[in-house]
């Protein structure tokens, strides 16, 4: 079936380094991967996005890359923070999602920036 | 302009109970959907919704119903509990691609912390 898969699971960087996180996916025909923040106790917010047609796109400090080809796509972020400890859920549409809106989500990497 | 609203924040259940959470959006969005949210296992879609009236399975269905009889809320009913839906519900919602919004970005509520002992 569809599936996300998303590693690390936790990462661990000083401030001021960079951190990459990187997610596979299974259907060739997903259009569309956002990338969620969820700090402790609060609700997914969304940080960035990117569409198949595509390959990269920044905002700020933070970038996500796709590969369609290879089906991996990826979140960079730069000069990081104390403030971006949190923990990143990667997700893709799914099959069917023009008419429900569906995604599948990764299982998260919890980011841990040491001050 | 709230956004998406849940309640309640928390609850204890007991084996066998059961209860409904309530998800509410103002931002006349025509999808919602219910996840449930455990360690390690990220974001699982657990019913959805495309309009007023129609609801539709998710990857983990089982032992959950719900109903949208309106369009600003969606329902997620437990009709006997278990200690296996001890989770934190997020419900969230959406518009059609095309609109003011990122295609398909979901907003989601603040969650419900539900224990069943």
């Amino acid at each position: 079936g569809e599936n996300v898969e998303q590693h690390p699971s936790t990462l661990s960087v000083q401030e001021g380094d960079s951190a990459v996180i990187k997610c596979t996916y299974s259907d060739s025909a997903s259009n569309y991967f956002p990338w969620y923040k969820q700090e402790l106790g609060k609700r997914p917010q969304l940080i960035i996005d990117i569409r198949s047609n595509v390959g990269e796109k920044k905002d700020q400090r933070i970038a996500v890359t796709l590969n369609k080809t290879a089906k991996h796509f990826s979140l960079h972020i730069t000069e990081t923070q104390p403030e971006d400890s949190a923990v990143y859920f990667c997700a893709a549409t799914a099959h069917g999602s023009s008419n429900t809106g569906k995604l599948i989500f990764g299982q998260g990497t919890t980011l841990q920036v040491k001050p | 302009n709230a956004g998406v609203t849940q309640t309640p924040k928390f609850r204890v259940l007991k084996t066998g109970q059961s209860m409904t959470l309530l998800c509410a959006q103002d931002m006349n969005h025509e999808y919602m959907y219910w996840y449930r949210q455990d360690p390690g296992m990220g974001l699982r879609l657990i019913h959805y919704s495309v309009g007023e009236g129609t609801t539709a399975k998710g990857e983990v269905p089982d032992g959950y119903n719900v109903s949208r009889l309106k369009k600003q809320n969606f329902l997620l009913g437990l009709e006997s509990a278990a200690p296996s839906q001890t989770s934190v519900y997020f419900c969230a919602s959406s518009t059609l691609a095309g609109g003011t919004s990122s295609y398909n970005e979901q907003f989601f509520g603040p969650g419900t912390r539900l224990t069943v002992l």
